[in-house]
């Protein structure tokens, strides 16, 4: 159980695009879902996070404008990286967690974009 | 802001030697956490310890943590190949209307086992 899937997981895009990255919790309900970029060999900084049906709350230094938040279900957000620059490829990974998992929460397996 | 570091940056030992990375923050926390990530590949969680406990261990996992020092230590005994990931470790604040812990991950280690 407590599965979390990430679509795509690869996404190549011109710059100036937009991209949707989608998370899914699989078997259970998240409640909170969280939002990490990472480039490489680097670590994870946290971009924001979602509750179900309210607004996210973003980190210092990350533009709401730009990467967009939803996350209109239990199982469900998303991130939209507005207008894409090359600056913005990065490993963009979620995680989930439920009121009733404690401190625990799952990962999702990462969306790779690079923008050209 | 990032603030684990964590010692050493890379690692490299043969199989079966025992494998040591510590993590310092400064911040309270509720707990510490520590995952492994495989090149390219999402996190997976190995153990969390609580700002309460100071000792832990899964398997081939030990984990201490002295909130005094406000530092970590992960050690790997017994070293296989499959265990060559980075190795991050991550402080957990529980937040208000919100589930889980807002998590800050330190700078990660980069163990090689070689067989």
């Amino acid at each position: 159980g407590a599965v979390v899937s990430q679509h795509p997981s690869r996404v190549i895009c011109k710059s100036g695009t937009s991209v949707k990255i989608e998370c899914r919790s699989l078997d259970f309900q998240a409640t909170t879902m969280f939002w990490y970029r990472q480039f490489p060999k680097q670590s994870l900084m946290l971009m924001a996070t979602s509750n179900e049906g309210s607004k996210a709350t973003y980190e210092q230094g990350v533009e709401k404008d730009k990467f967009l938040i939803n996350h209109a279900s239990l199982t469900l957000s998303t991130l939209t990286v507005t207008s894409a620059h090359p600056e913005d490829s990065s490993f963009y990974i979620c995680s989930a967690a439920t009121g009733t998992s404690g401190n625990e929460q799952f990962f999702g397996p990462g969306t790779r974009l690079t923008v050209l | 802001s990032q603030q684990g570091e964590e010692d050493p940056q890379a690692l490299s030992i043969q199989e079966g030697e025992n494998a040591t990375m510590n993590c310092s923050y400064k911040t309270s926390i509720n707990n510490l956490q520590w995952y492994r990530q495989n090149s390219g590949r999402g996190l997976v969680h190995l153990i969390l310890i609580r700002s309460n406990e100071r000792e832990k261990h899964s398997g081939r996992l030990r984990v201490t943590l002295d909130t005094s020092k406000k530092s970590s230590s992960l050690l790997i005994t017994a070293s296989r190949a499959a265990d060559t990931a980075s190795y991050f470790c991550a402080t957990g604040l529980r937040q208000i209307k919100a589930a889980g812990n807002k998590l800050t991950f330190g700078g990660g280690t980069r163990v090689l086992v070689k067989p």
